[in-house]
């Protein structure tokens, strides 16, 4: 089946700092989503992605549909202690079905 | 009103026991789904309905059986479980089956379930 590669796993940084992460496929997509899941919750949609190059903010989140369809990152700039969680890239191709990353769990030290 | 409710929050159940997960929305959406979610793990599509119609079953075990009553609930029964079956189990609907926004899914909280 499609597979996401999505890194860093996970990640350590101090409030204030940047954010980078993303995933990549063999595969091309149609589709790229990010959500976050705080714990104990459902996951929650941050981004949707729908065009090769599409460049997109969310407040202090940016993320992008990489131009080869098969990659996508996500930017947190300025961390805050409630950026804590885990991010999971999400992408769709032709059969309706979404496929999920593994996740990166961020920590945020205040 | 553009939020998906689950109840119950939490579940503790035997492995003879039966029991229900329900899950609701109000959002008009056309397609709801149920996943279930391993500790520190991705979701894990289990079912899809489509305009209250099953249309993916993710060859889960029939010891998991998914209802459709309305466009606004599902349900997820529950019946001989094994304490494997442990997990978050996660509703979330989107507005349409077919194609974006199809892939806009938006989740419920969970319901936390332990099968003893």
């Amino acid at each position: 089946g499609q597979q996401l590669n999505q890194s860093p796993q996970s990640m350590f940084i101090q409030e204030g700092e940047d954010v980078s992460m993303n995933c990549t496929s063999s595969s091309i997509f149609n589709t790229w989503l990010w959500y976050k899941q705080d714990p104990g919750e459902g996951p929650v949609l941050l981004i949707a992605l729908y065009k090769a190059g599409e460049l997109t903010s969310n407040g202090r989140l940016t993320a992008q549909f990489g131009i080869t369809r098969k990659d996508s990152f996500l930017n947190i700039s300025a961390s805050i202690p409630s950026d804590v969680g885990i991010y999971f890239c999400l992408s769709g191709g032709s059969n309706y079905k979404l496929t999920f990353g593994k996740g990166t769990l961020l920590t945020v030290n205040p | 009103d553009t939020e998906v409710t689950q109840t119950p929050k939490h579940l503790v159940m035997g492995m003879t026991n039966k029991k229900s997960l329900k899950c609701e929305q109000h959002m008009g959406h056309r397609a709801m789904y149920w996943y279930k979610q391993k500790a520190k793990k991705p979701p894990e599509l289990m079912f899809v309905y489509s305009y209250e119609k099953l249309s993916i079953n993710e060859s889960v075990p029939s010891r998991f059986s998914p209802e459709c009553p309305n466009s606004s609930l599902l349900n997820l029964h529950l019946h001989a479980l094994q304490p494997e079956d442990s997990a978050l189990y996660l509703c979330a609907s989107s507005h349409d089956p077919f194609g974006p926004p199809f892939y806009e899914q938006f989740f419920g909280p969970g319901t936390r379930l332990t099968v003893l």
